[in-house]
């Protein structure tokens, strides 16, 4: 199984819209409802942000939003804050095993 | 509020056995369909998931590490471990162990994670 896609960096300035995008295939991300998008920033744990594809978890900002097309799912951040500069890891279930993407980082202008 | 909290040697030599326990308070290890996770990232690089356990022992992993590795549950002490053999620098990574809220990839809580390095 190979890691998912993602674009290595992405960046916006404050109050502006940005779409990290992540590939996979018909055996993971195309395969399942099951995409999920956590947040880390320098030195702490990862923080779970959207699962099932667009689903937030509790006291996450609906600022963030998840779709996914086909083989390809993909994280939104509306209103941009300076916060929210981290690395973002698409994660994908593929049936009894779990794939992450390589990561982005996100940088706010 | 669940807690994890990694513990184990921070120090392995190549080719030895990598071990960490995971204590979970705050919520019981075998209540609920959870599914107790590892997972590493190494220094500078992206998450890279081992594998789960549930409450009842059943296993899961990562195919590309799954010769080398080894999940226990340990319910009456409420923790979960990892056992990762004949490791190399390759496996120096940030271990993280998590739950996994459904077993289909909702990791909802994380221990703070541990450094283990493989060097002689």
């Amino acid at each position: 199984q190979s890691a998912l896609t993602q674009p290595p960096s992405a960046s916006g300035s404050p109050g502006q819209s940005v779409t990290i995008s992540c590939t996979g295939t018909s055996s993971d991300v195309g395969g399942y409802d099951h995409v999920s998008w956590y947040q880390q920033h320098p030195g702490k744990a990862p923080k779970l942000m959207i699962y099932e594809v667009s689903k937030r978890p509790s006291g996450v900002p609906d600022r963030f939003s998840g779709s996914k097309s086909g083989n390809t799912a993909s994280l939104t951040v509306s209103g941009l804050q300076a916060e929210d500069e981290a690395d973002y890891y698409c994660s994908s279930y593929a049936g009894s095993t779990v794939i992450f993407g390589g990561g982005t980082k996100l940088t706010v202008l | 509020q669940v807690q994890l909290q990694e513990s184990g040697l921070g120090l392995v030599k190549p080719s030895q056995t990598l071990s960490l326990t995971c204590t979970v308070s705050g919520g019981s290890i075998n209540s609920g369909a959870y599914y107790w996770t590892w997972i590493r990232q190494p220094p500078g690089k992206g998450l890279e998931w081992i594998g789960y356990i549930s409450y009842s022992g059943n296993t899961y992993y990562n195919p590309s590490l799954k010769s080398r590795v080894t999940m226990s549950v340990d319910t009456s002490k409420n923790q979960f471990s990892l056992k990762l053999s004949s490791v190399t620098a390759a496996d120096t990574a940030v271990y993280y162990c998590a739950r996994d809220g459904d077993g289909y990839n909702l990791v909802d809580y994380w221990g703070q994670g541990t450094l283990v390095t493989v060097s002689s």
